[in-house]
């Protein structure tokens, strides 16, 4: 298994474009989430989803867009990107079943300039 | 709102140490989770629990649920055990995770 894929490593946006963060679990997670990291601080939920269609979110969600539709990947768009957006951002997948145990991806390392 | 606190935020320690690490958290949870995130970035679950006591290899996890305080202690601590560890808790039933800003230790040789 892969667990869980993050693309790309790195990018550099300008302000204003966009993009899409890529992340897929190949676990059959019900649950996964995208978080982002600054430095010095804890890690913030941005959205969450409990299954293929159903998304919500989460304590930083505004700048950013969510879809699932499957099981597998949960991208994360980024539109009119700011430098606040400058960030780390991990995906993570859970099961219910481990009592919500999250699996990290290897992260996407964002600046916007 | 649940709030997590974790001391230090920094930690120093001789190779060979016995590394305690603490975290508090403000109302009640399902499961408290400590992981690790390595210099390169990665995170990776140590330990999730909600009571007594874990063991992995040098690792112990430890909950008291009455104080609302977990302690993670590294035992015989060596350099590559150099890493961020961040406490996390599930409240009760949810799904979703608060997280502390994570404790930094370095172990030199």
């Amino acid at each position: 298994n892969a667990g869980v894929t993050q693309t790309p490593k790195f990018r550099i946006l300008k302000i204003g474009q966009s993009m899409t963060l890529q992340c897929a679990q190949d676990m059959n997670h019900n649950y996964m989430y995208w978080y982002r990291q600054d430095p010095g601080m804890g890690l913030k939920l941005i959205y969450y989803s409990v299954g293929a269609g159903i998304t919500d979110k989460g304590e930083v969600p505004n700048g950013y867009n969510v879809s699932r539709s499957t099981t597998e990947d949960f991208p994360l768009r980024l539109e009119l990107a700011a430098p606040s957006q400058t960030s780390v951002y991990f995906c993570a997948s859970s099961d219910p079943g481990t009592v919500y145990e999250q699996y990290f991806g290897p992260g996407t390392r964002l600046t916007v300039t | 709102k649940n709030e997590v606190e974790q001391s230090p935020q920094n930690l120093t320690a001789q190779e060979g140490e016995f590394i305690t690490i603490n975290c508090s958290y403000s109302v009640g949870i399902s499961a408290l989770h400590w992981l690790q995130q390595h210099p390169g970035g990665g995170i990776v679950s140590l330990f999730m629990l909600s009571s007594g006591k874990k063991k992995h290899g040098r690792l112990i996890a430890t909950i008291n649920i009455q104080e609302k305080h977990s302690s993670l202690h590294i035992t015989a601590s060596h350099p590559r055990d150099s890493a961020v560890y961040i406490c996390a808790i599930g409240e009760g039933g949810s799904e979703k995770l608060v997280f502390g800003k994570g404790t930094k230790l370095t172990v030199n040789p």
